[in-house]
C-alpha cells in the first residue's frame, strides 16, 4: 500500500531564512503528490500539486521519482507561513482516495 | 458558495454519550469524505461516499463509528458510546467528479470526549 512520510513534526525557522518540509513516500507507480495548508483557526486547504508545477505564495515543491520525494520549498520564510502543513498522495487506477502524511506544523519566527 | 459546512464547531460529551457530527457538501459534489485528524496519527481517512454510497469505509476505527449520507448535500457520522480516545478534530471534505478532483475541507468538528 502506499504511504506518505513527513519525518519532522515540528520546523521552526526565523522570518527570511528558507524553508524546506520534507516528503517521502512509498508507491511503485506515477502518484498525483499534493500539499495542503491548515493556518490557525482556518480550514485544510490545497497550496499546490505537482502536475501544476506552479509556485503558490513562494512555494514550490518538485516530485523526485529517483528518491520518491516532494519536498516543498521557499526560499524566504514570512511570518504569515506558519501553519500545519501535510503532503498527500494520490494514486490512480480508479481510486481517487488520497493518502495524507502527519503533518509537519511550521513555525517562522520574527 | 459557503463552502462545506460542518457543525457543530465544537462537541464536548462524557463517556458513553452519543455524539453526532454533520456534514453539508458543496453542492454539485459528488464525493464526501470523513476524515479525523489527531496530533499521534495525523489526518486519517474514515470513509468515502461517492453519490451517496459508501465506497470505503476501511479506516472507520470501531463498529461505535457508523456514517450515512441519505442524500447529496447531507452526511453524519456517528459515535456511539464515544470514548476519550475517540477526542479529536473531525474533518469532512467533498470533490466533484468521483474525487478525482481538488479536495474542498469543512472546518472540522472538534470533539472533546471526557
Amino acid at each position: 500500500a502506499q504511504r506518505v512520510t513527513q519525518p519532522e513534526k515540528l520546523l521552526s525557522v526565523f522570518k527570511g531564512a528558507p524553508v524546506e518540509l520534507k516528503c517521502n513516500y512509498s508507491y511503485s507507480g506515477s502518484p498525483e503528490l499534493f500539499w495542503y495548508v491548515q493556518y490557525s483557526r482556518q480550514r485544510l486547504q490545497l497550496l499546490l500539486r505537482h502536475i501544476s508545477r506552479e509556485s503558490i505564495k513562494g512555494f514550490t515543491a518538485d516530485l523526485n521519482k529517483g528518491e520518491t520525494s516532494f519536498h516543498l520549498k521557499k526560499p524566504f520564510a514570512q511570518e504569515e507561513d506558519s501553519a500545519m502543513y501535510y503532503c498527500a498522495l494520490r494514486i490512480g487506477g480508479g481510486s481517487y482516495i488520497p493518502t495524507f502524511g502527519r503533518g509537519t506544523s511550521l513555525i517562522v519566527h520574527p | 458558495d459557503a463552502g462545506v459546512i460542518q457543525s457543530p464547531r465544537h462537541e464536548v460529551t462524557e463517556m458513553g454519550q452519543e455524539v453526532t457530527l454533520r456534514c453539508k457538501p458543496i453542492s454539485g459534489h459528488n464525493s464526501l469524505f470523513w476524515y479525523r485528524q489527531t496530533m499521534m496519527r495525523g489526518l486519517e481517512l474514515l470513509i468515502y461516499f461517492n453519490n451517496n454510497v459508501p465506497i470505503d469505509d476501511s479506516g472507520m476505527p470501531e463498529d461505535r463509528f457508523s456514517a450515512k449520507m441519505p442524500n447529496a448535500s447531507f452526511s453524519t457520522l456517528k459515535i456511539q458510546p464515544s470514548e476519550p480516545r475517540d477526542s479529536a478534530v473531525y474533518f469532512c471534505a467533498s470533490s466533484s467528479n468521483r474525487g478525482q478532483e481538488t479536495q474542498y475541507f469543512g472546518p472540522g468538528t472538534r470533539l472533546l470526549v471526557l
